[in-house]
């Protein structure tokens, strides 16, 4: 039982473009989510978070925006550069600390 | 460099056998948890425990089992392997019960 799912696993986009990696869930218990990157041979490292009361959060060339109705988030990445291409990892979770991780998205910026 | 640290980086066994996995985490991280990434698949959470304690349980085997140390390192036993257990098994750290996690670089269990 796939509790959040990120529905496309892979994504090109020219450099300077906007990048838009989307994830769902659907447990309406979730109230703090996070953006994880991975590159090949690493483990994966924290990016970005927004908790539930909030609906966008940014951080640099990092925007994260949650639609708690349509049990919905998304982060954008504005400029994209060739270095942030990688696999991005959704998380949710709920009061019991159990978090939840989506199935990844590969970015590919291409130059 | 998250500061976490697991050995093997590489393990190679046969269907039957035993393992151990090792993490540390970072330091002044009382938590510590486990994921396993089979292929095609998100990080599939394990087992948490905080302080030596176990705190969450997720879709871990019976034929798994962990602890943390008093000096907050933890094990995961991998018992009866079969190969459906080839997998990345990571392991990540937090400073509480909760929050931001960081990853280590993983072990790759390949079961032949």
């Amino acid at each position: 039982d796939q509790q959040v799912k990120q529905n496309s696993p892979s994504l090109s986009v020219q450099e300077g473009r906007i990048s838009i990696l989307n994830c769902d869930y659907t447990n309406s218990m979730f109230d703090y989510f996070l953006w994880y990157k991975k590159y090949p041979a690493e483990g994966p490292t924290f990016l970005i978070s927004i908790s539930s009361i909030k609906d966008k959060n940014e951080d640099g060339r990092f925007t994260v925006f949650l639609n708690k109705s349509a049990k919905h988030l998304s982060l954008h990445i504005v400029p994209s550069q060739p270095g942030d291409s990688a696999v991005y990892f959704c998380a949710a979770s709920a009061l019991s600390n159990q978090f939840y991780f989506g199935t990844g998205t590969s970015l590919t910026v291409i130059p | 460099d998250s500061g976490v640290t697991q050995t093997p980086k590489h393990l190679i066994t046969a269907t039957g056998q035993r393992v151990t996995l090792r993490c540390s985490p970072r330091s002044g991280d009382l938590s510590v948890y486990w994921y396993q990434q089979s292929l095609d698949q998100g990080l599939q959470f394990l087992i948490q425990y905080y302080n030596g304690e176990e705190r969450a349980k997720g879709n871990i085997l019976e034929r798994f089992s962990a602890q943390q140390f008093p000096d907050l390192h933890s094990e995961l036993n991998l018992s009866s392997l079969e190969l459906g257990d080839s997998a990345l098994y990571f392991c990540a750290s937090s400073v509480g019960t909760s929050g931001s996690q960081f990853f280590g670089p993983g072990t790759r269990l390949t079961v032949l």
